[in-house]
């Protein structure tokens, strides 16, 4: 089984914080992506690298960054932790080519109070 | 830029009644991809089906179909004799071809819709 990790389901974090989260894949993808769900918004796409060490901005890059150092592996960084970006963060991997399915991981839900 | 509205917010039906949930695209791409996925109260996204911009063949999987209009841009899932069980946010999607460089490789990049919570009550 296709199987997309993320190293929490929930987290508290603090206003001001430096705030990683962790992504890893084991179906040798090529792309990987960071969406943000919101109510009423849908799943909004932050980051995605579609190879190690190469990344591009999304729709809503403010305040995240990204690093890809190894295929599996793709953390989302945010800098200084603000309250609005209290959110559901959700991981996905694909091949690299279009039209393939994406494999969605089991998503973070982050509080930043 | 690729855009997909999934203008119902909420539906909500009784068990055994038929469901249709909209989905409308924009994309300037002549070759282009749309999925549904359905995200049950777990979480986790799932994959249900994958459409692409040459094929307009409406498609059925048991309870499930797909309607593909390329001439209004829709890309219309109907459960058919719902089940409290198909109780989920569903989102539409759309995988067109990005190029991050010129000449370089193309590749996938997923919008969403702002998905439609389907509740079903027994």
């Amino acid at each position: 089984d296709v199987k997309v990790t993320q190293s929490s389901r929930y987290l508290v974090k603090r206003t001001g914080e430096k705030v990683f989260l962790e992504c890893v894949q084991d179906m040798d993808h090529e792309n990987m992506f960071w969406y943000r769900q919101d109510p009423g918004l849908g799943l909004r796409l932050i980051y995605f690298s579609y190879d190690v060490k190469m990344k591009e901005k999304g729709d809503i890059p403010e305040g995240y960054s990204v690093s890809r150092e190894k295929k599996e592996r793709f953390s989302l960084i945010l800098e200084s932790a603000s309250t609005n970006q209290t959110s559901m963060y959700l991981c996905a991997s694909s091949y690299r080519l279009s039209g393939t399915e994406a494999f969605f991981g089991q998503g973070t839900r982050l509080t930043v109070v | 830029a690729q855009k997909v509205t999934q203008a119902q917010t909420e539906i909500s039906v009784v068990e055994k009644e038929d469901v249709t949930l909209d989905c409308v695209y924009e994309t300037r791409d002549t070759t282009y991809y749309l999925f549904w996925y359905k995200q049950p109260p777990s979480g986790e996204l799932v994959f249900l089906i994958r459409r692409n911009s040459f094929d307009e063949q409406n498609e059925i999987s048991g309870r499930y179909s797909w309607n593909f209009q390329k001439s209004t841009s829709s890309f219309n899932f109907t459960i058919t004799a719902s089940q409290v069980v198909d109780s989920a946010v569903y989102f539409c999607a759309l995988s067109d071809l990005y190029m991050p460089n010129a000449g370089g490789t193309s590749y996938g990049k997923l919008t969403f819709g702002q998905g439609t919570i389907l509740t079903v009550h027994p």
